[in-house]
């Protein structure tokens, strides 16, 4: 079974310009996650997708960041403008879609964005 | 609002030696907690998942317990080696929310 898909692997960028990370999960789930893990920190959760729907975005930074999973499989998460704090590991993560108890979390390699 | 806390954040141990990382919650309302592993530049890799009703679970060397009415999680390594090195992330999934709440690991060394 093919893991979750994460590109591009790594990026540099200037402050001020725009990043577009890509994600395909894994075959079969319809719940997607966008985490956002700064140095030394556990992951944050930034986006969560029910199929091509939004459940959570609490937590997206909406004036910079944008995301969007069309046809429910891949999704894009974008940046614009990027600022330094957004120097950060990117992951993608898939599970299951059951609401009750149990289905684990699979993650992707993630994108090590570096904001310069 | 959920806060998982891991104790130590750092920890080395020579190699074959048993050890044990902590992981505490704050709120108990949880579905499942998942033990992670992530190595340098890398993703994160699941070694266990207990659901809220389960008080351990177990896979080779690995032990993880929970217990949810105190909020606390352990996992046990058993005899370590060098390529256990890595960093462990501890996540719970509280109930409602599909998202997991991470703590900011123990990173763990082992010396041969």
């Amino acid at each position: 079974e093919a893991g979750v898909a994460q590109s591009p692997r790594y990026k540099i960028i200037e402050k001020r310009q725009s990043v577009a990370f890509w994600c395909n999960p894994i075959s079969g789930h319809a719940t997607l996650y966008w985490y956002q893990q700064i140095l030394g920190q556990g992951p944050k959760l930034l986006i969560q997708f029910q199929n091509n729907g939004v459940v959570d975005d609490s937590q997206l930074p909406k004036d910079r960041f944008s995301a969007e999973r069309l046809k429910g499989v891949d999704s894009t998460l974008k940046i614009q403008p990027a600022k330094l704090e957004d120097s950060a590991v990117y992951l993608c993560a898939s599970s299951l879609a059951r609401d009750r108890e149990g289905y684990e979390q699979y993650f992707g390699p993630g994108t090590r964005l570096t904001v310069t | 609002k959920q806060e998982v806390t891991q104790i130590p954040a750092a920890l080395s141990v020579p190699e074959g030696e048993n050890l044990v990382l902590n992981c505490s919650f704050t709120d108990s309302a949880i579905y499942n907690l998942q033990w992670f592993r992530q190595d340098p530049g890398k993703g994160l890799t699941s070694l266990l998942l207990i659901q809220s009703s389960q008080r351990e679970q177990t896979s080779g060397r690995l032990n993880a317990s929970l217990d949810k009415s105190s909020g606390r999680s352990t996992l046990y390594i058993a005899a370590s080696q060098p390529g256990d090195s890595a960093t462990y992330l501890c996540a719970v999934r509280h109930a409602g929310r599909r998202a997991l709440t991470f703590g900011s690991g123990t990173r763990l060394q082992v010396q041969p």
